[in-house]
This record gives structure tokens, sequence and C-alpha cells, in this order.
């Protein structure tokens, strides 16, 4: 069965470049979500998207911005990178039903250094 | 707000040991609740679900039973397995909340040795 697909997998910047993370939800989900997960933390939810509007907000710093396009991929663009910012990103999708859970992609690793 | 909290790891067991992992949740009304399992380096998978009170889910030999009266839905596996070293999360889904929008613990990282 198809998954979330995540590219890259690994992505390495500077300090105050800009990442773009791009998401491809499961044939069919409309909904897709972006979670950050520090080092030994849980996902944070940091904002998410149905039917390419704008649904949710999490604890999503200015730098970054999303958005869905109409093939419902969605992309994740963060700037003025921080050391901070290094961590797991994951996406997930979803159908807009309540309960049934999300599908989670395998993750992008950055690291700013 | 809505919250939910793991027993704190590491939990290291035996292989064909008997395995809980507690979690309780904060939330009003009722939520749908969840655990998922990692795997290192990998994402996050759905591995049982419950959506309302006295809902017990189940999949690989895992199982966790909706307790509204105890706000908890415990993890528990009868024989763990090498294969099930990983972390696992619960989390939930608000009744106001997201469609399926999650809320996690902060994950209950688990060893089993032969």
């Amino acid at each position: 069965a198809a998954g979330v697909i995540q590219s890259p997998r690994h992505l390495i910047k500077e300090k105050r470049e800009t990442a773009t993370l791009k998401c491809y939800p499961i044939p069919r989900h409309d909904t897709v979500y972006w979670y950050q997960q520090g080092p030994g933390q849980d996902p944070q939810f940091l904002i998410s998207f149905y039917e390419k509007m704008q649904s949710d907000k999490g604890s999503i710093p200015d730098r970054f911005s999303a958005q869905q396009f109409s093939d419902y991929h969605s992309e994740l663009n963060m700037s003025s990178l921080e050391l901070g910012d290094s961590a797991l990103y994951f996406c997930a999708s979803s159908l807009a039903q309540r309960g049934l859970g999300a599908f989670f992609g395998q993750g992008t690793r950055l690291t700013v250094v | 707000g809505d919250s939910v909290t793991q027993m704190e790891g590491p939990v290291t067991l035996s292989e064909e040991a008997f395995l809980t992992i507690n979690c309780t949740y904060t939330a009003t009304g009722y939520p749908s609740l969840f655990w998922y399992v990692q795997y290192p380096g990998e994402g996050l998978q759905l591995l049982l679900k419950a959506t309302k009170a006295d809902d017990k889910g189940s999949n690989k030999g895992f199982e966790a039973t909706y307790r509204k009266e105890t706000t908890s839905f415990h993890l528990e596996k009868g024989s763990v397995q090498v294969s099930d070293s990983a972390v696992y999360f619960c989390a939930l889904i608000p009744p106001g909340g997201g469609y399926n929008k999650l809320i996690f613990g902060a994950g209950t990282r688990l060893a089993v040795h032969p």
C-alpha cells in the first residue's frame, strides 16, 4: 500500500540558510499535518492543511511557512535557519474524518550547522 | 488544555515478559485515543486505536482499553519480543480539535533483551 512520502530524508544546512521539505500524502487523503520532533522529544504539531487551505496552526515559527498544492502534496519552507531547528520533521496525512488517526512518513532529518 | 502523560522509560524487559506501558489523558469530553510506535530511524506507525469508552484496540499482540473512569489507555502485551524494542507514544485527538490532529505523550522507550 502507498504510504506518505517525504523528501529529502536527510538535509544539512548552514545557519541563516533556507530549506524546503516536501510531502506527498497517501492517495485520496485530503489533509496533511506537519510535526517537528527534537532529539528524545515527542512530535510537536506545526501546521495542517485541508483541501489546500490551512486548517490549524500550532507552534510554527514565523520563519516557517507551508502550503498544500492542487495535487495535495505539501511543502514546508524554513528560512533563516537556526541551530535549534535541527530536528526530525514529519508529515502525516489522513482523510477528513475524525478518529481515524494520521499516517506518518519516514521524516526528514534536518541538521543545521 | 488537552494532554497525555506516559510512564517514563526506559522500560527494560526480557523476551517473553509481560509488558504494560501506562498512559493517562486530560481532555474535555471523549477524545479518540491512539498508540503509535517508532522504531529507530523511522517514522511513527499507528499501532492501535479506540474512539469511545470501553473500546479495546488491538494489533500484533498489543492491546489497550479506553477507560473513561480512570482516563487511561494503558498498552499491554502478553509476551514481548526483541523486535518490539522501540519508542511507544500514546496520543489523543481532542473532541473539538482538528479531525486527526494528534497530541502526543512524551514517549516510552522499550528495550527487550534475549
